[in-house]
């Protein structure tokens, strides 16, 4: 089983918002993690949007909208990306990571379509 | 913006070692990790190794025994080498750049991996 496992798809309105899902492995609580939330386009490399560890120990990487944030559903064990107020622009590709026995690793990505 | 940019070898045989060498950071080098990440065509991304200016890596575990990371600080480039390439290894391969701070009780945690180079685009073929 995936350290690290995300929806494929995705499907939203614009205006409307979206939650995507990092679900962690069973044997690993989400509870201590630092969850990392990058966005990719075609044709470009991932960039990095924010990283979610608690309410009071998160970042919003440089320039990255408000309406873009992190939680954490424990009875889930999963970390959790928030787009609000969608827009056609954040049709995209989108990746959790964790720090994880000394070695990142990636979630297998959401492709969010936005229509 | 961070420049990163990888160079090396666009096309392999299987079996050859794949070498790449990423530069362009024009800051300081040592207060961040640098990691090696790749992404199929088509799919998702894979985390290789890090190394900080001091030398010190770490590898992701399905690829240790084929990866090879180092630095060369007074240059500001850090390199990879992947041994027996397979057309499995064909992909677009990022260098990026990773954060790290101390906590409270003097801990070394990582953070994240903010900035990426543009890519470069290996394929393994006969």
């Amino acid at each position: 089983q995936a350290v690290l496992t995300q929806p494929s798809s995705l499907s939203a309105s614009p205006g409307a918002s979206a939650s995507l899902t990092c679900t962690l492995r069973s044997d690993i609580n989400v509870g201590p993690y630092s969850i990392y939330w990058y966005q990719q386009k075609p044709g470009s490399p991932p960039h990095y949007l924010l990283k979610y560890k608690s309410h009071s120990d998160s970042q919003q990487g440089s320039g990255v909208p408000s309406r873009f944030s992190g939680s954490k559903d424990a009875s889930a064990n999963a970390g959790i990306l928030l787009i609000s107020g969608l827009q056609s622009e954040d049709e995209a590709d989108y990746y959790c990571l964790i720090w994880h026995n000394n070695a990142w690793v990636f979630g297998g990505g959401t492709k969010l379509t936005v229509l | 913006q961070v420049q990163l940019q990888p160079w090396g070898a666009g096309l392999l045989k299987p079996s050859e070692t794949l070498s790449l060498t990423c530069a362009g950071y024009a800051g300081s080098f040592s207060g961040y990790y640098w990691s090696w990440i790749r992404q199929p065509p088509g799919k998702g991304l894979e985390w290789i190794g890090e190394i900080n200016h001091s030398g010190s890596t770490n590898y992701s575990p399905s690829l240790k025994s084929r990866v090879t990371i180092s630095v060369d600080t007074p240059k500001n480039q850090f390199s990879l080498k992947l041994t027996s390439v397979t057309a499995a290894d064909t992909a677009v391969y990022y260098c990026a750049r990773g954060t790290y701070y101390y906590d409270s009780s003097g801990f070394l945690r990582r953070d994240p991996i903010d900035q990426w180079g543009q890519g470069t685009l290996v394929a393994v073929s006969s």
